[in-house]
């Protein structure tokens, strides 16, 4: 279990350019969920995926952002045209069916759009 | 909607004091409680879960009880350690939903002194 593991760790870039973050979930894990953290609040939910649907996605993920998980296994979020209000930490986390009320947490992607 | 709403911080303790950080939720339905928490520099890690009224969550001195008539689950440990010190996230996964959503609460820091 080598955990979930994200990347970059930080990534800042200018106003109106394009981001993509990567996620490698727990190898046996089905279940893979995006959530969004800004300063002082609690993490708030994007999307889910159950293998390689993407099964919902808030309402908080405006049309410039999208996720994939091509195979069922990493996945990716871009955000297409930042704004400074995309500013945020980008957390990963994925579950198995067996346990799937267990989130595991990557360490996050920390964006600063300039 | 559902929501999560717990005390702010930062709560600083001496080492061995008893700590109480409260939670209440709003909530339809019957959802599932848990407490996450987050050490410096580290991902989310479940800490402890209640699935339905009157059950106590327990695990490393921590413990939470779903009291439905309260709407509540506030987590309790007798005596923090130094290494307790962390920022601790009350959160409710939707009742009836097909995904484990988790709707957090803004977080808690405890800073725990020698």
């Amino acid at each position: 279990d080598t955990g979930v593991s994200q990347n970059p760790r930080h990534k800042i870039t200018k106003r109106g350019q394009n981001v993509t973050f990567r996620c490698d979930p727990i190898s046996e894990h089905n279940r893979l969920y995006w959530y969004r953290q800004t300063l002082g609040q609690g993490p708030e939910f994007l999307t889910y995926f159950q293998n390689e649907a993407q099964l919902e996605k808030s309402r908080l993920l405006s049309d410039r952002f999208s996720a994939e998980r091509p195979k069922g296994s990493f996945s990716t979020l871009e955000i297409q045209r930042t704004e400074q209000g995309d500013s945020a930490m980008y957390l990963c986390a994925s579950s198995s069916v067996l346990n799937d009320e267990k989130l595991f947490f990557g360490s996050g992607t920390q964006l600063s759009v300039l | 909607g559902d929501s999560v709403t717990q005390m702010e911080g930062p709560v600083t303790l001496s080492e061995e004091a008893f700590l109480t950080i409260n939670c209440t939720y709003t909530a339809t339905g019957y959802p599932s409680l848990f407490w996450y928490v987050q050490y410096p520099g580290e991902g989310l890690q479940l800490l402890l879960k209640a699935t339905k009224a009157d059950d106590k969550g327990s695990n490393k001195g921590f413990e939470a009880t779903y009291r439905k008539e309260t709407t509540s689950f506030h987590l309790e440990k007798g005596s923090v350690q130094v290494s307790d010190s962390a920022v601790y996230f009350c959160a409710l996964s939707e009742w009836g939903g097909a995904t484990n959503k988790l709707i957090f609460g803004t977080g808690t820091l405890l800073a725990v002194q020698p």
